[in-house]
């Protein structure tokens, strides 16, 4: 099955400055890399979506980028700012037939310091 | 607020006891998912169902179970509790299930399970 590697597991920035997040996924036939946002006691939320076709997509200040040669895809959250701090999960779908389960990195806990 | 609802919100029972956790989907979502996240641990995938039928299966114990009703609603069972099934255990519901498809999966606020 897919496995998902994400690193940092925390990371600290001062507001304003620019946080990147990267994960690693083993199985080349996933097509769907999404990321969730999840606040301290709080649902996981979607905020960004990336499929295998597209190599990059933005979203006022988050970006995602994809490579798919490397099996690797990337966060990135420009003009930090205090709400962003939560835990980030990336994810990526798993190709098995006719399942939509998704396989989540273990979190980055991201900390934007005024 | 995602559509997704889950009760009860929180849950305390004593280890060697069983519970049942229920989670309606949005309407008109298909595929209902439980994951469990314990302190520290991102989101393990336990199961799937689709339109009343186990699609996918993830690290789910023996001694849990699930179903999906005709209403779609679905419940997660968990029996002989260890002080270790203490968790948050989430639901998530999307749109589809079949093949080649994929959907946004929109989370349930959760239940946080205490076993004592």
């Amino acid at each position: 099955g897919e496995n998902v590697e994400q690193h940092p597991s925390t990371l600290s920035v001062q507001e304003g400055d620019s946080a990147v997040i990267k994960c690693t996924y083993s199985d080349s036939a996933s097509n769907y890399f999404p990321w969730y946002k999840q606040e301290l006691g709080k649902r996981p939320q979607l905020i960004i979506d990336i499929r295998s076709n597209v190599g990059e997509k933005k979203d006022q200040r988050i970006a995602v980028t994809l490579n798919k040669t490397a099996k690797h895809f990337s966060l990135h959250i420009t003009e930090t700012q205090p709400e962003d701090s939560a835990v980030y999960f990336c994810a990526a779908k798993d190709s098995g037939a006719g399942s939509y389960q998704l396989t989540f990195g273990k979190g980055t806990k991201l900390s934007v310091i005024p | 607020d995602s559509g997704v609802t889950q009760t009860p919100k929180h849950l305390i029972t004593a280890t060697g006891q069983r519970v049942t956790l229920r989670c309606s989907p949005r309407s008109g979502d298909l595929s209902v998912y439980w994951y469990q996240q314990s302190l520290d641990q991102g989101l393990q995938f336990l199961i799937q169902y689709y339109n009343g039928e186990e699609r996918a299966k993830g690290n789910i114990l023996e001694r849990f179970s699930a179903q999906q009703f005709p209403d779609l609603h679905s419940e997660l069972n968990l029996s002989s509790l260890e002080l270790g099934d203490s968790a948050l255990y989430f639901c998530a519901s999307s749109a589809r299930g079949g093949q080649g498809r994929h959907n946004e999966q929109f989370f349930g606020p959760g239940t946080r399970l205490t076993v004592l």
